[in-house]
């Protein structure tokens, strides 16, 4: 019954390094999203992408990029990694359009940074 | 940037009473969503409200909304140690692809 998968429940990676972070949903949703969340700050929005090849920026798109080639498929990706990029990381997807759309999370991946 | 802010931070009470936690925020708003995490999990969608309704009802869940006052409420009657989570609103406004602003969460405590 699982909907929205995200391949890496933990990460541990060094610092320079190139990292992966991939999401799966099953639903058909046009919307997808990938939020961090550290404690006391809630979840912040990295990137969204509302459609196939389309991205947005989010609050907070230093550091990362993202890619969705395929309607199923969202990866976000961090460069080099830092530090200060150790964090939850939480793939979200929802229906397209503009109106109140409910989203629906992965279990989230863990990553630290060393 | 952080829209919604919840109050409590931390709520700690025993199995049978009620929890109320508020959210409030800053900019107009489309609709108000109220969701709920298991501790190191995803979250996961508890009830939606819009911003022309001021009442919704699901369950043992009350939600209260007030545009005026840029606040909403959430009510849990009867908790039970299972409700033990951390709550989080998030508010969507009106135009764009409806991406959630997310506040910081109350993190609810229900013992036995």
């Amino acid at each position: 019954d699982v909907k929205v998968t995200q391949s890496s429940r933990y990460l541990v990676k060094r610092t320079g390094e190139k990292v992966f972070l991939e999401c799966v949903q099953d639903m058909d949703h046009e919307n997808m999203f990938w939020y961090r969340q550290d404690p006391g700050l809630g979840l912040r929005l990295i990137y969204f992408s509302y459609d196939v090849k389309m991205k947005e920026k989010g609050d907070i798109p230093e550091g990362y990029s993202v890619s969705r080639e395929k309607k199923e498929r969202f990866s976000l990706i961090l460069e080099s990694a830092s530090t200060n990029q150790t964090s939850m990381y939480l793939c979200a997807s929802s229906f397209g359009g503009r109106g109140a759309n409910v989203l629906t999370f992965g279990a989230g991946s863990r990553l630290t940074v060393l | 940037s952080q829209q919604g802010e919840e109050d409590p931070q931390a709520l700690s009470i025993q199995e049978g009473e009620n929890a109320t936690m508020n959210c409030s925020y800053k900019t107009s708003i489309n609709n108000l969503q109220w969701y709920r995490q298991n501790s190191g999990r995803g979250l996961v969608h508890l009830i939606l409200i819009r911003s022309n309704e001021r009442e919704k009802h699901s369950g043992r869940l009350r939600v209260t909304l007030d545009t005026s006052k840029k606040s909403s409420s959430l009510l849990i009657t009867a908790s039970r140690a299972a409700d033990t989570a951390s709550y989080f609103c998030a508010t969507g406004s009106s135009g764009g692809y409806n991406k959630l602003i997310f506040g910081a969460g109350t993190r609810l405590a229900v013992h036995p």
